[in-house]
């Protein structure tokens, strides 16, 4: 299960309060991607990133925000204007060379806010 | 945008039956079709993948193909086992504006009954 990480596993914060969640790789992919999975549901695109210092908004970027400083990092930040922000959130990465690869899961965090 | 939709939702099958997901996309510039397997709790990982300039794909019990024309693609499994119950997800994606744009199906809950 090596090569993408995120953490924590399980993060429980409450409401009104900005919380930040890792995503780490060392598969020396270019692109990464944050997504959000709500019970039952599919994967929704929230924010992704071709390259550092870039990222683009994705289908529900509305109360998340993210950077990309490093090539291996990727952090998402959900912020008190999110509305709905208990779910779990995916990250990924891909080769993102100018041909579709698969894209790389990790473990996911589950984040619980009250 | 691209719109991919997957059906059915659910599915519950005798063990040692055939399976079988079928998507469909809008896109034609998709050129890139996998297809994920998620465990309850877990990361969704891919367990098969076609590009476009193939019409079928196996791999044991497996086997995807795809219909350009028609924009569809399907997923078989044969022999289904009580571990091949999931959540299986299909997407499409394309690289276009030196991002890979991926988009994903709603998901399948398989079930297989022992």
């Amino acid at each position: 299960d090596g090569g993408i990480t995120q953490s924590p596993k399980y993060l429980f914060r409450k409401e009104g309060q900005n919380v930040t969640l890792s995503c780490e790789q060392n598969l020396n992919h270019d692109a990464m991607y944050w997504y959000r999975q709500d019970p039952g549901q599919g994967l929704r695109l929230i924010y992704y990133s071709q390259i550092v210092n870039d990222f683009q908004k994705g289908d529900i970027a509305e109360g998340y925000s993210v950077s990309r400083e490093k090539k291996e990092s990727f952090p998402l930040t959900v912020t008190s204007a999110q509305k709905n922000p208990t779910a779990f959130y995916l990250c990924a990465s891909s080769i993102g060379q100018g041909v579709p690869y698969e894209q790389y899961f990790g473990p996911g965090t589950r984040l619980t806010v009250t | 945008g691209e719109n991919v939709e997957q059906h059915p939702s659910t599915l519950s099958v005798q063990e040692g039956d055939s399976a079988v997901i079928k998507c469909t996309y809008s896109d034609s510039a998709s050129n890139y079709f996998p297809w994920y397997k998620q465990e309850l709790g877990k990361r969704p990982q891919l367990i098969i993948d076609i590009r476009s300039n193939v019409g079928e794909k196996k791999d044991q019990r497996i086997a995807v193909t795809l219909n350009k024309t028609a924009k569809h693609f399907s997923l078989h499994i044969t022999e289904t086992q009580p571990e091949d119950s999931a959540v299986y997800f299909c997407a499409a994606i394309f690289y276009s504006g030196g991002y890979q744009k991926v988009t994903f199906g709603t998901g399948t809950k398989l079930q297989v009954i022992p």
